[in-house]
């Protein structure tokens, strides 16, 4: 089925750096989602945009939904251990469906 | 937001037999997703299930091999049948959130077939 692209794939950065991943697609979205998904867990979900150039916050992480409705953006600042995981962008238009990127790893070392 | 759960957490089964996840909420939901993510993969919706319908299938996957039920607005269950080593993945129910186009997941299965 359709994915979206999403970068990078993994990411290895250091305690305290700031972390920027993005979602792109192919076709327009009227909703952004962000998760993050632990090992052995289900994906949590972290954040949710629903207005095109929307930018919203939840703690550390901030995310953006593109002007251009194709593209979704994330950003986590100043990462600590437990952000480690793997963080998926999701969207959809028009119905319950969420189509679900790619996926990118985060690690971080202390 | 609703608390999802979901059994068993994790199985080991041998190809050709079936084996049937349950999932169950704590509060009553019209509609629920379940999803399959094979190993080191993203999510792939495989069907909507909605209580007193018959489930909604993706491309790609059928009746026949992941039938589903909906007895009632807190339980679903998805058996995957005849299973194959293919078949081993996590498995994870979910449901629509209050607002906008959100979906919140459970735990998931783990599903390992030998």
């Amino acid at each position: 089925g359709q994915q979206l692209n999403q970068s990078p794939q993994s990411m290895f950065i250091q305690e305290g750096e700031d972390v920027s991943m993005n979602c792109t697609s192919s076709s327009i979205f009227n909703t952004w989602l962000w998760y993050k998904q632990d090992p052995g867990e289900g994906p949590v979900l972290l954040i949710a945009l629903y207005k095109a150039g929307e930018l919203t916050s939840n703690g550390r992480l901030t995310a953006q939904f593109g002007i251009t409705r194709k593209d979704s953006f994330l950003n986590i600042s100043a990462s600590i251990p437990s952000d480690v995981g793997i963080y998926f962008c999701a969207g959809s238009y028009n119905t319950d469906k969420l189509i679900f990127g790619t996926g990118t790893r985060l690690q971080v070392f202390p | 937001s609703a608390v999802i759960s979901q059994k068993p957490s994790r199985d080991i089964c041998q190809r050709g037999t079936s084996l049937t996840i349950q999932c169950q909420v704590d509060s009553q939901v019209t509609m629920m997703f379940w999803y399959r993510q094979q190993p080191g993969q993203s999510l792939t919706l495989i069907a909507t299930a909605n209580q007193g319908s018959e489930a909604t299938y993706e491309s790609g996957f059928v009746i026949d091999k992941f039938p589903i039920s909906r007895p009632n607005l807190t339980f679903s269950t998805l058996t995957v049948s005849n299973m194959s080593p293919e078949d081993s993945s996590i498995y994870l129910c979910s449901l629509p959130g209050l607002a906008g186009n959100e979906q919140f997941f459970g735990p998931g299965t783990r599903l390992t077939v030998l």
